[in-house]
């Protein structure tokens, strides 16, 4: 079964807006940690924002912030005040347990293509 | 602060030719290793990760393989390239199972 799923394949969002992007997750173990991660066409993945899964408040980091709903089990990255430079592919993961370490599941992506 | 280092960047590679990638972290000690593969317009797949010299797990059984002979180097080596290795290979950090930071990948074709 697919532990993170990001139904999104491509968005559209208009430069200075913001953007939602979907993501949800399957989990049984009550510690995880929820990950965002951009790729631009380097291909370089880059770490944007970080929750965990008894973190009270949804984590912030910049222009980024992820809304986290832990009944719902999703974790949807916000992205305000979209610039040219966030059109890339996002990826969400999900790192399950405490002493695993191999754990990571990334989704499929999602392309975000900001307009002018 | 801490930086990884892929190489090469690019690598064409005929079928059942060998393969070595190189990986390495400076600025941290200790660290876990990952190597991932993404096919193109897909997701990261985790193929090996490392917690420790010598101590390598594989996620997916494959013609590949993996080696860390030194605390800050990872290798990812095949003997014979097939046309389905083709891909995307990205190498991993992290200080125990805290986030995971990239290095710029190595795009290999297989012809």
């Amino acid at each position: 079964a697919q532990k993170i799923t990001q139904t999104q394949p491509g968005m559209f969002v208009q430069e200075k807006e913001a953007v939602t992007l979907d993501c949800t997750y399957d989990t049984s173990d009550p510690s995880y940690g929820l990950f965002w991660y951009k790729q631009p066409s380097s291909g370089e993945m880059i770490f944007l924002i970080y929750q965990g899964s008894y973190d009270q408040q949804n984590a912030t980091e910049g222009r980024y912030s992820l809304n986290f709903q832990k009944a719902r089990k999703s974790a949807n990255l916000v992205i305000s005040a979209s610039q040219l430079g966030d059109s890339a592919m996002y990826f969400c993961a999900m790192r399950e347990g405490w002493y695993n370490n191999n754990d990571m599941r990334f989704g499929a992506g999602t392309r975000l293509t900001v307009k002018p | 602060s801490q930086t990884i280092h892929q190489w090469p960047a690019t690598l064409v590679q005929p079928v059942g030719s060998p393969l070595s990638l190189e990986c390495t972290v400076e600025g941290t000690s200790n660290p876990n290793l990952y190597w991932y593969r993404q096919a193109a317009g897909r997701g990261l797949q985790l193929l090996f990760y490392s917690v420790g010299i010598g101590q390598i797990s594989s996620e997916v059984p494959q013609n590949l393989s993996a080696s860390r002979p030194q605390d800050r180097q990872f290798i990812l080596s095949s003997k014979k390239l097939l046309l389905s290795d083709s891909g995307f290979y990205l190498c991993a950090w992290s200080v125990g199972k805290e986030t995971q930071y990239f290095g710029p990948g190595t795009r290999l074709l297989v012809l």
